[in-house]
């Protein structure tokens, strides 16, 4: 089966600039998250997502940060304006319908340098 | 907020040692889960642990859940080359019934030859 896609896989952007990520995830995996990734650290959950129904973004700086998952498959998560501090991987990551335990499935990755 | 600690944050090794990773708790988790991320790489889900004091192995890795569920642990036995990475446990936190899942800061598995 195909694994959770995500583009770009790369992205350099000064900072004050916009950026957005795209995540397409497992087939018929309801549950949908994005995680931020800084060098060195565990990644940390931003905004997860059942079906097109934001779950929790409590961790989201809803300042600068938005995401959304229309039609409850594909997602984006967008960055205006960036900072700095922004400067990480942003993975994406997916689950089987409806369970609260399971393997997330992650996507390779979107990494982001904000000079 | 409900955390997740692991330590050590690094680990050197020469090939064939052992190696731990340990994996805490502020609160009792329900299941916890592990995950290896190599260098470069994305996480990898390795094994989820659900009951208290349970042991699960996968080859040389052993996996345990600590008797009050708030602690868990990881270890190698006689470390490869392969195992170069940074080794993740994640608990769901949060209390929604779609499993939130906090991970901790991860412990960093270098292999001398």
């Amino acid at each position: 089966e195909a694994g959770v896609a995500q583009s770009p896989r790369y992205k350099i952007i000064e900072k004050r600039q916009s950026v957005a990520f795209w995540c397409n995830p497992i087939s018929g995996h309801a549950t949908l998250y994005w995680y931020q990734q800084i060098l060195g650290q565990g990644p940390k959950l931003l905004i997860q997502f059942q079906n097109n129904g934001v779950v929790d973004d409590s961790q989201l700086p809803k300042d600068r940060f938005s995401a959304e998952r229309l039609k409850g498959v594909d997602s984006t998560l967008k960055i205006q304006p960036a900072k700095l501090e922004d400067s990480a991987v942003y993975l994406c990551a997916s689950r089987y319908p409806g369970l609260a335990l399971g393997e997330l499935f992650f996507g390779e990755g979107s990494r982001l340098t904000v000079l | 907020g409900q955390q997740v600690m692991q330590i050590p944050q690094y680990q050197h090794v020469q090939e064939g040692e052992d190696f731990t990773t340990y994996c805490n708790s502020s609160t009792t988790l329900s299941n916890i889960q592990w995950y290896k991320q190599r260098p470069g790489g994305h996480p990898v889900f390795l094994i989820q642990l659900v009951k208290s004091g349970e042991v699960k192995k996968q080859k040389r890795l052993t996996f345990q859940f600590g008797e009050a569920k708030k602690n868990s642990s990881l270890h190698i036995t006689a470390t490869q080359t392969t195992d170069v990475g940074t080794y993740f446990c994640a608990g769901p936190t949060g209390g929604t019934s779609y499993g939130k899942l906090t991970f901790g800061q991860g412990t960093i598995l270098t292999v001398h030859p």
